[in-house]
């Protein structure tokens, strides 16, 4: 099935260290996005991917890192620059252009102790 | 980047029509205006789309307004499943000046909690 797959759901890291989630989308996509959930806010913006290798920071891009080595991959490393990093992580995926939906995947819960 | 203005919260009976309403006054020419809903602990899913018309699919219907400054999701029957988080946003239409991509981006506001009573 076409779709956008984050994994893992679940990651629980130990403070000080980087940790990489992974987002794959099969739908042949061309831009991709992460957010960053905290309980009862709205999505806050990352980075984003308009194409392959290029990407523009988002909103609350201090302590996160990306790459967008290929078209279907867009993986974001939480590094230990980031003070807060405990946060539901979401991955989408669009065509890009303004008139199409973007599809969401299911998230990851990071959680830093 | 155009922002959009949503209540916080709205509630409604089951069975009866629900109308969310968004404000986005800076709104520009080439943008559309995306809604989303959000269950807990899920990612978003689309819910429609407009730019001018009103738009209607399986899910809701949107109304927007001629000026363009603001749009209304209107579920015509609401059910419990509708109790959701739902984020209108604007969809922004620049193109670069060289190449070929252009910036859909996306974000998100806070968004409409709405509960759905039996």
């Amino acid at each position: 099935d076409g779709g956008i797959t984050q994994s893992p759901k679940y990651l629980f890291r130990k403070e000080g260290q980087n940790v990489t989630l992974s987002c794959e989308q099969n739908l042949n996509h061309d831009a991709m996005y992460w957010y960053r959930q905290d309980p009862g806010q709205g999505l806050r913006l990352i980075y984003y991917s308009q194409i392959v290798n290029d990407f523009q920071k988002g909103d609350i891009a201090e302590g996160y890192s990306v790459s967008r080595e290929k078209k279907e991959s867009f993986p974001l490393t939480v590094t230990s620059a980031q003070k807060n990093p405990t946060a539901f992580y979401l991955c989408a995926s669009s065509s890009g252009q303004t008139n199409t939906e973007a599809f969401f995947g299911q998230g990851t819960r990071l959680t830093v102790v | 980047d155009a922002k959009t203005t949503q209540p916080n919260s709205m509630e409604s009976n089951e069975e009866e029509p629900v109308h969310l309403p968004c404000n986005h006054s800076t709104i520009s020419g080439t943008d559309y205006i995306h809604w989303y809903r959000q269950l807990p602990s899920q990612g978003p899913e689309y819910v429609i789309h407009g730019l001018t018309s009103n738009v209607n699919n399986r899910m809701a219907s949107l109304a927007i307004a001629e000026d363009r400054k603001s749009s209304t999701l209107i579920l015509h029957r609401a059910t419990l499943r509708d109790a959701a988080v739902y984020y209108c946003i604007l969809r922004e239409g620049r193109t670069p000046n060289a190449g070929g991509t252009s910036y859909g981006k996306l974000t998100f506001g806070q968004g409409t909690i709405l509960t759905v009573h039996p």
